[in-house]
C-alpha cells in the first residue's frame, strides 16, 4: 500500500471558493506529516507540519490541516482561493524517524480561476 | 541570507557523461539530501546524510553517487549508469534532530541530450 495518497492530481477552484486538497496516509507510519508547495521550477516550501500536538494545524498563507486518525487523513484547506494560490501541493510524512527523509505523495496542482 | 544554493539552474549532458550538481547550505544543518522529481510524481529520494563523512543510500540511488566531505555541500554525481537521468533534482537539509523540517534548494534541471 502506498504510504501517502492525494487524491485528485489537478484540482480546479475559483477565486474565493473554498479549496481541498485530499491526502491520505497508510496507518502503518508513524503520523508525522507534512504539506509542501512548489511553484513553477522553484524548490519546495513547507506549508505546515503535524507531529502529533494538535490536530489541527495552521499553516503559512492562510492554509491548515486537520489530522483525522480514525480516517488517516491530513487534508489541506484554506477558506479562500486566491490567484496566487495556483502550484503544485505535495503530502508527505516521514516513515523512518531514524532517517528522517520524507516519502512524497505524487502532488495536486491547484489551479484557480479568476 | 540562511539558505540553500544549487548550481546550476540548468544543465544538458551529453549521454555517457557524468555530471556533477551542486549542493550548498550556510545553515548550519547536519543533515542534507537529494531528491528526483519526475512530471506527475512526488519526489523520491537518491541519497541522504546525516553527518559529514557519512551518507546513506536512499529509494533510487543506482547510477548516482554523493559525497559528504563539508557539512555545508553535498555534492550529486549523475554518472551514465543512470539509464534515465533527464528529471529536476532537488537537495534539502534539516538539522538532524527529532522530526525536523527540511528546507530546499531551488532545484536544478537535468536534460540528457
Amino acid at each position: 500500500a502506498q504510504s501517502v495518497t492525494q487524491l485528485g492530481s489537478h484540482v480546479s477552484v475559483s477565486e474565493g471558493a473554498l479549496v481541498l486538497l485530499r491526502c491520505n496516509y497508510s496507518s502503518s507510519v508513524p503520523p508525522y506529516l507534512f504539506w509542501y508547495v512548489q511553484y513553477p521550477n522553484q524548490g519546495l516550501q513547507l506549508l505546515l507540519k503535524y507531529t502529533s500536538a494538535a490536530t489541527l494545524v495552521k499553516g503559512i498563507n492562510g492554509f491548515e490541516a486537520e489530522f483525522k486518525k480514525s480516517e488517516t487523513s491530513f487534508h489541506l484547506t484554506k477558506p479562500s482561493a486566491h490567484m496566487s494560490d495556483a502550484a503544485e501541493y505535495f503530502c508527505a510524512v516521514i516513515m523512518d524517524t531514524g532517517r528522517r527523509a520524507l516519502t512524497f505523495g505524487s502532488g495536486t496542482r491547484l489551479q484557480v480561476q479568476p | 541570507d540562511g539558505g540553500i544554493t544549487q548550481s546550476p539552474k540548468y544543465l544538458f549532458r551529453k549521454e555517457g557523461q557524468n555530471v556533477t550538481l551542486s549542493c550548498e547550505q550556510n545553515l548550519n544543518h547536519d543533515a542534507m539530501y537529494w531528491y528526483r522529481q519526475d512530471p506527475g510524481q512526488g519526489l523520491r529520494l537518491i541519497y541522504y546524510s546525516q553527518i559529514v563523512n557519512d551518507f546513506q543510500k536512499g529509494d533510487i540511488a543506482e547510477g548516482y553517487s554523493v559525497s559528504r566531505e563539508k557539512k555545508e555541500s553535498f555534492p550529486l554525481t549523475v554518472t551514465s549508469a543512470q539509464k534515465n537521468p533527464t528529471a529536476f533534482y532537488l537537495c534539502a537539509s534539516s538539522m538532524g534532530q527529532g522530526i525536523d523540517t527540511q528546507y530546499f534548494g531551488p532545484g536544478t534541471r537535468l536534460t540528457v541530450l
